[in-house]
């Protein structure tokens, strides 16, 4: 059973067209959920942790927010270099070096 | 300050032969993390090194190994090959053991198995 599930898995927008990601994760305790962008050849590159239910984080036209069993990126008024991977990952608490469990990703396309 | 540098950007092998990928941490990062990114497929962790000791582990055979050296530099080693390790392979290097830290990645090796 996937622990995260990333939807839509592929996304194509007009400029200046909001939406939102979907990330719904199902883990025993959540030690940290975390947003990484990943543009075509490159490795990830980091946007956002969130730690518990109700906080939100903002960087520029992203916005993340956390609920209990899903989070949401949402993307106001985007634009062409906002066409990219958008990976989702979370952390389980228990302690332990266990690395980052990572979504499929959402694939978005910003048209001009 | 320079990145996380990976080498080489791109490998080809053939099946049953062993492979030894290397990444510079970014400087001050004292851990670094192994991931591998199947195509279409999130990135899955392999391992992580802190202080030249291996710290945790995915789900991954014994055939991947790993070493961190005093500079925190980095190995990852695989051995017989198979097809399906065929993939993008990933260095992540962070500021500590904690994994909440976000971690820096490389722009990776791809690596191909035939």
């Amino acid at each position: 059973e996937d622990q995260v599930t990333q939807s839509p898995e592929a996304l194509r927008l007009q400029e200046g067209e909001s939406s939102s990601l979907n990330c719904s994760y199902t883990v025993s305790g959540l030690r940290g959920l975390f947003w990484y962008r990943q543009d075509p050849g490159k490795g990830p590159e980091f946007l956002f942790t969130l730690y518990s239910a109700g906080e939100e984080k903002e960087k520029e036209r992203l916005k993340a927010t956390l609920t209990k069993k899903e989070s949401f990126l949402h993307i106001t008024a985007p634009k062409p270099e906002d066409s990219a991977t958008y990976l989702c990952a979370v952390q389980e608490s228990g302690g332990g070096a266990d690395g980052l469990t990572f979504g499929k990703g959402t694939h978005l396309i910003i048209q001009p | 300050e320079t990145g996380v540098t990976q080498s080489p950007t791109h490998l080809i092998k053939t099946r049953g032969q062993q492979v030894t990928l290397r990444c510079s941490s970014q400087s001050g990062h004292n851990t670094v993390s192994w991931y591998q990114q199947a195509l279409g497929q999130g990135p899955q962790f392999i391992f992580q090194y802190y202080r030249e000791e291996e710290n945790g582990r995915g789900n991954f055979p014994p055939r991947f190994s790993g070493l961190q050296f005093p500079n925190y530099s980095s190995e990852l080693n695989v051995n017989a090959l198979e097809l399906d390790d065929s993939a993008l392979y990933l260095c992540a290097s962070s500021s500590n053991r904690a994994i909440e830290e976000k971690l820096f990645f490389g722009s990776g090796t791809q690596l191909s198995v035939l």
